[in-house]
């Protein structure tokens, strides 16, 4: 059974600050996925990590993926109150990405001020 | 271009009621997916379709039933509701494998 674990699960800091929030998951897979949320509202896709090895930025948004250490970060660089919100990490099920994913249960972020 | 839209976006049932949530999307996925999301556990997956007239179970489905007649809808039924089924259900579509999932908004359901 695949397990997708994130921590820290909830997380304040400063604006300015920087951070990383670590996805770790059990079984072999090549892909992973980073979304946000915040509150009330849905899920909105971050990052697509395809292979060993990706990374990808966006903003001051960092992911990183190492399917040999089963385990992704989410490096924020200089937090601002905007990026306040939950992060999810998600694992492909199968592998072949139809069989849908398995969530982290969420990193809540919060960054004061 | 709407997307990934759920209907109704909020519901209360008494227990053992029935009802059925909507799903559609406008962007010819294959993929279809409904996940259930509660607090502290992030998202479960109950059911998806791989396509047209094809579904199967994930990882919590009991209680749930599914039906995918058209390509672009996708039916999540709870035929005896029970409180433990109160929850936020959101939806989701891709258009390939490893493809990122595009979510819908959610019905949140309160099962009394």
């Amino acid at each position: 059974e695949l397990k997708v674990e994130q921590n820290p699960l909830f997380l304040s800091m400063q604006e300015g600050k920087n951070y990383t929030i670590y996805c770790n998951y059990s079984t072999t897979s090549d892909r992973l996925y980073w979304y946000r949320q915040d509150p009330g509202k849905s899920l909105e896709s971050l990052f697509v990590l395809l292979s060993n090895g990706a990374v990808k930025q966006e903003g001051r948004l960092m992911a990183s993926l190492d399917t040999k250490a089963r385990l992704s970060t989410l490096h924020i660089t200089a937090a601002v109150h905007d990026l306040s919100a939950t992060y999810f990490c998600a694992v492909d099920r199968a592998g072949g990405g139809a069989d849908g994913l398995t969530f982290g249960k969420g990193t809540h972020l919060i960054i004061q001020p | 271009n709407a997307g990934v839209t759920q209907t109704p976006k909020f519901r209360v049932l008494k227990t053992g009621q029935s009802m059925t949530l909507l799903c559609a999307q406008d962007m010819n996925h294959e993929y279809m997916y409904w996940y259930r999301q509660d607090p502290g556990m992030g998202l479960r997956l109950i059911h998806y379709s791989v396509g047209e007239g094809t579904t199967a179970k994930g990882e919590v489905p009991d209680g749930y039933n599914v039906s995918r007649l058209k390509k672009q809808n996708f039916l999540l039924g709870l035929e005896s509701a029970a409180p433990s089924q109160t929850s936020v259900y959101f939806c989701a579509s891709s258009r390939r494998l490893a493809g990122e999932q595009f979510f819908g908004p959610g019905t949140r359901l309160t099962v009394l």
